[in-house]
């Protein structure tokens, strides 16, 4: 079975920073690998997916990621981080061979702003 | 850009009662989620649901839990009688594609 660890529960970052979270995942064969951003009180929201192909994926608000199969990661990253980027934020992976439980997700990295 | 919408987005209920979670998926879709988080914890599998069955379900998902689709539209959850360990949000997804989910905004539900 597919396991995500998220190993930073939570990450304090001055305003205009760059950001990394990390994500680690454990899956058999070449996993579908996501992230989430979940707001206060709202759903979650994709931000990026990595299926095949180019191992660095751009997504929405300027985060990209990189999947890194030597070391089972899939770090999410931005250059330079706006208050409005505080959130919860989840990665996940999906099985590649399409199982019909979906995801399965990290425990989330709160993400904190400095001004 | 369609959206998988649930309601209501708030649901109080007394230990004990049945409680029934709505969700409309994205209109194309064929594939549909519950699943629950429970406050600071992480999102958990509750069930999956295809052709108008279910393909997958978690521990979590006992006797108390079903899931229908009664209509073209609607897919609900409903909890029979209620436990204080059921305040979660839960959440309702989607997709066309497995396992590229769409999710809904959620329905926090409390049990008093």
């Amino acid at each position: 079975a597919q396991s995500v660890t998220q190993p930073d529960i939570h990450i304090t970052v001055s305003e205009g920073a760059s950001l990394e979270l990390r994500c680690n995942y454990s899956y058999g064969a070449t996993p579908y690998l996501f992230w989430y951003v979940q707001s206060p009180g709202q759903g979650l929201q994709l931000l990026l997916k990595y299926f095949s192909g180019d191992t660095l994926v751009q997504g929405i608000k300027g985060f990209e990621a990189e999947f890194k199969r030597s070391q089972s990661s899939f770090n999410l990253r931005k250059p330079s981080v706006h208050w409005s980027d505080a959130a919860e934020y989840f990665c996940a992976v999906g099985a590649s061979g399409g199982g019909a439980d979906g995801l399965t997700f990290g425990k989330g990295t709160h993400l904190i702003i400095q001004p | 850009e369609p959206e998988v919408t649930q309601t209501p987005s708030h649901q109080v209920t007394q230990m004990g009662q049945e409680v029934i979670l709505r969700c409309v998926p994205i209109s194309n879709h064929l594939y549909f989620y519950w699943y629950r988080q429970i406050l600071g914890q992480k999102v958990e599998f509750l069930v999956s649901f295809y052709n108008n069955e279910i393909s997958e379900k978690s521990e979590i998902f006992d006797d108390q839990f079903s899931v229908e689709r009664p209509d073209g539209s609607n897919f609900t959850l409903k909890i029979r009688s209620t436990k204080l360990e059921d305040s979660a949000m839960y959440f309702c997804a989607s997709t066309s594609s497995i396992p590229s989910l769409h999710f809904g905004n959620g329905t926090r539900l409390t049990v008093t």
